[in-house]
């Protein structure tokens, strides 16, 4: 069974501060996903990565994958409120499909 | 924007009746997924589905549950019996492409509570 362990699991912050939240697994993946989920809705996809090693940035986020697709980290830079959330790191085996094995996120407050 | 759409939002049935969720994934989209979500605990991954058929499901999609795609655009999953321990978020997800190529679309939910 693969598991993913997202820490911490709760971050309050101040806004301006940077942080990181980690997604990490015994499990080799061969793609990760991070997604956001507000209260009562679906989870939307901010990034997949894919190659080991690989770092993506997306405006004040940057995701990086483990060398060994095994985890994962999310770092933002000058949080805002509008960055609260919870984040979800979520992986997938190999095969064709998005059979996704999710942790149980990270629940971010960034406070004014 | 395209969007997967989900009805009912949510729905509460008496133990034991049956239960339909409706899915209107994406048009284009080839892969259509279910995940759930009980309140408090990680979403799960019920079933792939794909070219009419099955692709993958894991050990809580038991005999209970079963999916059709009975036209070209709903997607469904059927909770014969339903038990208290169904009660969860149902989403329902798509796909173009399969996994490391497309992007995964979720819809809102469907919340099912079972009384």
């Amino acid at each position: 069974t693969q598991l993913l362990e997202q820490s911490p699991q709760f971050l309050s912050i101040q806004e301006g501060e940077n942080l990181t939240v980690y997604c990490n697994s015994s499990s080799v993946f061969s793609s990760l996903q991070w997604y956001r989920q507000e209260p009562g809705e679906g989870p939307v996809l901010l990034v997949t990565v894919v190659t080991g090693g690989e770092v993506k940035k997306l405006k004040r986020l940057t995701f990086q994958f483990g060398d060994a697709r095994k985890d994962s980290s999310l770092h933002i830079t000058a949080a805002q409120t509008g960055d609260t959330g919870l984040y979800l790191c979520a992986g997938a085996g190999g095969g064709s499909n998005y059979k996704l094995t999710f942790g149980k996120g990270t629940l971010l407050t960034v406070n004014p | 924007e395209p969007e997967v759409t989900q009805t009912p939002s949510h729905q509460v049935t008496q133990m034991g009746q049956e239960v339909i969720l409706r899915c209107v994934p994406i048009s284009n989209h080839l892969y259509f997924y279910w995940y759930r979500q009980i309140l408090g605990q990680k979403v799960e991954f019920l079933v792939s589905f794909y070219n009419n058929e099955i692709s993958e499901k894991s050990e809580i999609f038991d005999d209970q549950f079963s999916v059709e795609r009975p036209d070209g655009s709903n997607f469904t999953l059927k909770i014969r019996s339903t038990k208290l321990e169904d009660s969860a978020m149902y989403f329902c997800a798509s796909s173009a492409l399969g996994q490391g190529d497309g992007e995964l679309f979720f819809g809102e939910g469907s919340r099912l509570t079972v009384l």
